[in-house]
């Protein structure tokens, strides 16, 4: 069984503190991405990583940052909490996509719910 | 935006009753997935399918495509209160990146007992 874990299920921040969530899968898998998730608006990519070190920019990226030195780690980063990235944030891993098939199963994490004040 | 857009928002049935949930998408896809969240944790994938495929089914799901359409469809049969969660389409583009999915905003089935 592929299994996703998040470092938090809850975390409650200051303004302009910051903030590290983890997310660590054991399934060898090369993808790994970042979403947020709010009421009205779905999912919505914030980074994701392809490989070790490599990472792109998804829907919405400013505010956050994100470290990718192990493959199985990937790991968002607040620099400076505002309350409205207070969220839930969801971690996912897939394998490698191919031009053919496409992007592959996400697995996801249970989430952690960020509460800025 | 290339966002699936599920239809209805949110559906109530009773315990034994069909729920039908609708996808639709605006570019070309190489395939749609559906997935289930229950109330505050993360999502599960319940089934893919493919461009070329037109219906799968897995135990109580059957999902469909239309292509032509650009819209699928989730069937749950005889649905169970533990049934009761939001389902969300994520589709999968040619050209997309590295293989990102793009997810629906998703469908709230409450099944009543």
């Amino acid at each position: 069984d592929v299994k996703v874990t998040q470092s938090s299920r809850y975390l409650v921040k200051r303004t302009g503190e910051k903030v590290f969530l983890e997310c660590v899968q054991d399934m060898d898998h090369e993808n790994m991405f970042w979403y947020r998730q709010d009421p009205g608006l779905g999912l919505r990519l914030i980074y994701f990583s392809y490989d070790v070190k490599m990472k792109e920019k998804g829907d919405i990226p400013e505010g956050y940052s994100v470290s990718r030195e192990k493959k199985e780690r990937f790991s968002l980063i607040l620099e400076s909490a505002s309350t409205n990235q207070t969220s839930m944030y969801l971690c996912a891993s897939s394998l490698r996509a191919t031009w053919t098939s496409g992007g592959k199963t996400q697995y996801f994490g249970p989430g952690t719910r960020l509460l800025v004040l | 935006s290339q966002q699936g857009e599920e239809d209805p928002q949110a559906l109530s049935i009773q315990e034994g009753e069909n729920a039908t949930m609708n996808c639709s998408y605006k570019t070309s896809i190489n395939n749609l997935q559906w997935y289930r969240q229950n109330s505050g944790r993360g999502l599960v994938h319940l089934i893919l399918i493919r461009s070329n495929e037109r219906e799968k089914h897995s135990g109580r799901l059957r999902v469909t495509l239309d292509t032509s359409k650009k819209s699928s469809s989730l069937l749950i049969t005889a649905s169970r209160a533990a049934d009761t969660a939001s389902y969300f389409c994520a589709t999968s583009h040619y050209g997309g990146s590295q293989g990102n999915l793009i997810f629906g905003k998703g469908t709230k089935l409450s099944v009543k007992p």
